[in-house]
């Protein structure tokens, strides 16, 4: 069965902090997507991972591949309000972005 | 550039009824695909439609299907509705390298 774990789900960390959220995912494959929901929204395409070592960095936003491990991370630096919504990675078992399998999501709180 | 249209954006229907979600995907894109998003199960894939013909699709029952035209714009369709049914039924669009683009998505209310 494929399946794609995020940890932690729930994560409230305080405005200029560092934390990373963890995508594991159980079958290998080479393409990985990171989007971000806010309530009541659609998601938003944040990084597009297409191979392994793959790094993407916008604003305090960073993403990471390692298809060896099967491991995604997204690392937040020095966090403010405005990048709480919740989070989530997908994986393209088909390498053409047709079928994707969403993680768990992770809700991320940022407080002053 | 215009992005994913999807009608309506809220709807709400009794058991039993039917429904019908439009999804107008990102000009020049000729891949739509589909995804329910509810509290308990997460984001599930649907089914995905390319040059009117579907590639791939879901672990859902038959009674939910869809279909493309040749402007590229899909329709799904859920019959005999059950509350479970009730959801976020989110649509995108893809592109190039592979990156989905996301309707702002029709939220189903069935009761």
């Amino acid at each position: 069965e494929l399946k794609v774990e995020q940890n932690p789900l729930f994560l409230s960390m305080q405005e200029g902090k560092n934390y990373t959220i963890y995508c594991n995912y159980s079958t290998t494959s080479d393409r990985l997507y990171w989007y971000r929901q806010d309530p009541g929204k659609s998601l938003e395409s944040l990084f597009v991972l297409l191979s392994n070592g793959a790094v993407k960095q916008e604003g305090r936003l960073m993403a990471s591949l390692d298809t060896k491990a099967r491991l995604s991370t997204l690392h937040i630096t020095a966090a403010v309000h405005d990048l709480s919504a919740t989070y989530f990675c997908a994986v393209d078992w088909a390498g053409t972005a047709s079928k994707l399998t969403f993680g768990t999501g992770t809700r991320l709180q940022v407080t002053l | 550039k215009a992005g994913v249209t999807q009608t309506p954006r809220y709807l709400i229907k009794t058991r039993g009824q039917q429904v019908t979600l439009s999804c107008s995907p990102i000009s020049g894109h000729r891949s739509v695909s589909w995804y329910q998003q509810t509290p308990g199960q997460g984001l599930q894939f649907l089914f995905e439609y390319f040059s009117e013909t579907q590639r791939n699709k879901g672990n859902f029952p038959g009674r939910f299907s869809g279909r493309q035209f040749s402007n590229s714009r899909s329709e799904m369709n859920v019959s005999t509705l059950e509350l479970g049914d009730s959801a976020l039924y989110l649509c995108a669009s893809r592109g190039v390298p592979g990156e989905l683009f996301f309707g702002e998505g029709s939220r189903l209310t069935v009761l």
